[in-house]
């Protein structure tokens, strides 16, 4: 148990559906991230979230969306996905001390598949 | 476009010996490095951490830094074939107010009984 927990562990969802990703650390943290990791591939930023505020956004198509409504939650919201849009996703959180960060502390993830 | 490089392995060793994972960055002025594991299927674990030049020991594991080569290896001593898994070496990036962890691609280990 690494104090981040991400719901649902596995999702199946059709190109047309609505979803959303949840994420929640227990940490204190006030940072807090979604990666995207897929077969044979590097884990890939996609939102940064420093004290509530998005400071990245690495070009991800907006069918992704994401939501953090405390320095605690974190959401990602998905509508109209792509088949190539399934992978692990995961949520991490890390503590911005200065100049340094604390190291990433990761969920269990999402397992996606878009059918 | 700032990379980490890893050699994807697959990586066998035996088990007693000692496993070497090695990993190379872009961003010159990159402070902190990170060492995951990662088991299939599973989220990925943090092993070590290193800021500083040179080496930095914890049990079986050993990470060492060389900014100026702008390089970062892992060393696990006596492997067991519960190592056996991915490990991601990740470097943390800032820029100005941004930040951003980018991880390479992972190095597979298979520690052979």
């Amino acid at each position: 148990e690494t104090g981040v927990t991400q719901t649902p562990r596995h999702l199946v969802m059709g190109m047309t559906n609505k979803k959303s990703l949840k994420c929640e650390q227990h940490l204190g943290h006030n940072a807090m991230y979604w990666y995207k990791q897929s077969a044979k591939k590097p884990l890939e930023l996609m939102f940064v979230y420093n004290f509530k505020e998005q400071t990245e956004n690495n070009s991800v198509p907006s069918r992704f969306s994401p939501e953090c409504p405390n320095s605690s939650h974190l959401f990602l919201h998905l509508h109209t996905l792509q088949p190539e849009d399934s992978a692990l996703y995961l949520c991490a959180s890390s503590q911005e001390v200065g100049y340094w960060n604390t190291e990433a502390f990761f969920g269990q993830g999402t397992r996606l598949t878009v059918v | 476009q700032k990379e980490v490089e890893q050699n994807s392995g697959p990586l066998s060793v035996p088990e007693g010996a000692i496993a070497s994972l090695n990993c190379t960055y872009s961003d010159r002025g990159s402070q902190s490095f990170f060492w995951y594991r990662q088991y299939s299927g599973k989220s990925p674990e943090l092993i070590m951490f290193i800021y500083s030049n040179g080496d930095k020991e914890d049990g079986r594991f050993t990470a060492q830094l060389n900014k100026a080569s702008q390089y970062v290896s892992l060393l696990i001593r006596d492997s067991q074939p519960s190592d056996s898994a991915t490990y991601l070496c990740a470097v943390l990036e800032i820029s100005g107010s941004a930040r951003q962890l980018t991880f390479g691609s992972g190095t597979q280990l298979t520690v052979l009984p």
